[in-house]
């Protein structure tokens, strides 16, 4: 079985500042990892995704994270924010095998407040 | 644009009465999920299909149901036995190529209350 931990339930920061989004995975399996972030009323949209290859993952919006095999953790981070990034991101793990239709883990989410 | 579409975006729901809330997608993905958001619980999932005519009950099936008769759509059922089933539903697609490297796409979401 597979488990997402987010550390950080709220997250606030002010405009221009760097920020880092905490996770942590616990699986028997390999995983594939992705972040996605959500807007108030809204689905959600994928911010980058890791699937093998280098540890540091680009994605939209300026973000990037960092696969860390031997904590088992995915840590997303943006060096400078605006306001727009006020949002919730979650992290999520997908397993290797086809256990049970290859169903999606999600984090319980990290809520990111930029302060002006 | 190939997308989700889920409707009504709000619903309200009578004691006793059983909703449906519709998502279609024309992404010509195989797989279809609809998952159920409270605060500060993530999402978990209800019910799944990888196929037409074929799906799976997730976590918290109970109370819920859904079918699988086209490919573009997956609706959900809140049954009048669901207790408690004010939350935002998000209805989730996924292409079948390499199943568990592709991330999953969503809809905008149902928020459904109770009267």
């Amino acid at each position: 079985a597979q488990s997402v931990t987010q550390l950080d339930s709220q997250v606030p920061v002010f405009e221009e500042a760097p920020v880092e989004l905490r996770c942590n995975y616990s699986s028997s399996v390999s995983v594939y990892l992705f972040w996605y972030v959500q807007y108030p009323n809204q689905g959600l949209q994928l911010l980058l995704k890791y699937l093998s290859g280098s540890t540091l993952v680009k994605g939209i919006n300026g973000f990037e994270a960092e696969f860390n095999k031997s904590q088992t953790s995915f840590h997303l981070r943006k060096p400078s924010v605006h306001i727009s990034d006020t949002a919730e991101y979650f992290c999520a793990v997908t397993p290797y095998e086809n256990t049970g239709g290859f169903k999606t883990i999600f984090g319980a989410g990290t809520r990111l407040f930029v302060k002006a | 644009d190939g997308g989700i579409t889920q409707s009504p975006k709000y619903l309200f729901r009578k004691e006793g009465q059983n909703v449906t809330l519709s998502c279609e997608q024309n992404l010509n993905h195989d797989a279809m999920y609809w998952y159920r958001q409270d605060p500060g619980q993530g999402l978990r999932l209800i019910y799944y299909s990888q196929i037409v005519n074929d799906f799976q009950k997730g976590d918290i099936a109970e109370g819920y149901s859904v079918s699988r008769e086209k490919k573009e759509s997956f609706p959900l059922t809140v049954t009048s036995a669901q207790k408690n089933p004010t939350a935002f539903y998000l209805c989730a697609s996924r292409s079948s190529g390499a199943y568990y490297n592709q991330p999953q796409h969503f809809g905008d979401g149902t928020r459904l209350s109770i009267l």
